[in-house]
């Protein structure tokens, strides 16, 4: 298994939709997790930490299960801003924290 | 909010040559960070940077690439002699306490 990864997509959603991304890591002693978003040759800025089972900001829920190794981003109604690319990113527990990326999930909302 | 600066947001080199690329960390931060994307693919972790030393690298950062922290505020990614491959977008970050990364807004490295 590949130590981050996530379905490329792109996933094409009408604005109002829900939308939901996923992510499988392969490292069983992670234990904080990100979701970060990416836009077009810009740099990641991190959205959602999950350190227990998910947390929820407003629109956005993320989802863990340890178990399976499993983590998801839950987007809902979706705006025209949210087009970008979600990285689903793993710290390494090393002492200096290194950050493993997913390759991301490229959201496309249109009107 | 502080901020990661790099400079430049562009540089276009021949192959061969040298380029230093340059990275002012938020002050009271004490990790510091290369990371690298080329086009299309994954953000790839370069090296970390700790205590005025490397204190991890990946296989990417071979004896072409090196890190300095000249005078305690820059903190800059020398690359030796260019190869075609090492266009990509180059980000710095830098950490403060357990999981405060902070990107900068990357340099486009073009080598032509």
């Amino acid at each position: 298994r590949k130590e981050v990864e996530q379905d490329p997509g792109p996933f094409n959603v009408p604005e109002g939709a829900t939308v939901a991304f996923n992510c499988t890591y392969s490292n069983s002693a992670s234990q904080s997790f990100f979701w970060y978003r990416q836009d077009c040759r810009k740099e990641p800025k991190l959205l959602m930490s999950v350190y227990s089972s998910g947390n929820e900001d407003g629109r956005f829920t993320a989802q863990l299960n340890r178990a399976s190794q499993y983590i998801s981003l839950l987007i809902r109604d979706s705006k025209l801003s949210d087009s970008a690319t979600y990285l689903c990113v793993v710290p390494m527990n090393t002492g200096f924290q290194k950050l493993v990326f997913g390759t991301g999930t490229r959201l496309l909302v249109s009107p | 909010e502080p901020e990661v600066t790099q400079t430049p947001s562009h540089q276009v080199t021949q192959m061969g040559q040298e380029v230093i690329l340059r990275c002012v960390p938020i002050s009271n931060h004490l990790y510091f960070y290369w990371y690298r994307q080329i086009l299309g693919q994954k953000v790839e972790f370069l090296v970390s940077f700790y205590n005025n030393e490397i204190s991890e690298k990946s296989e990417i950062f071979d004896d072409q690439f090196s890190v300095e922290r000249p005078d305690g505020s820059n903190f800059t990614l020398k690359i030796r002699s260019t190869k075609l491959e090492d266009s990509a977008m180059y980000f710095c970050a830098s950490r403060g306490g357990n999981y405060g990364y902070t990107f900068g807004s990357g340099t486009r490295l073009t080598v032509v």
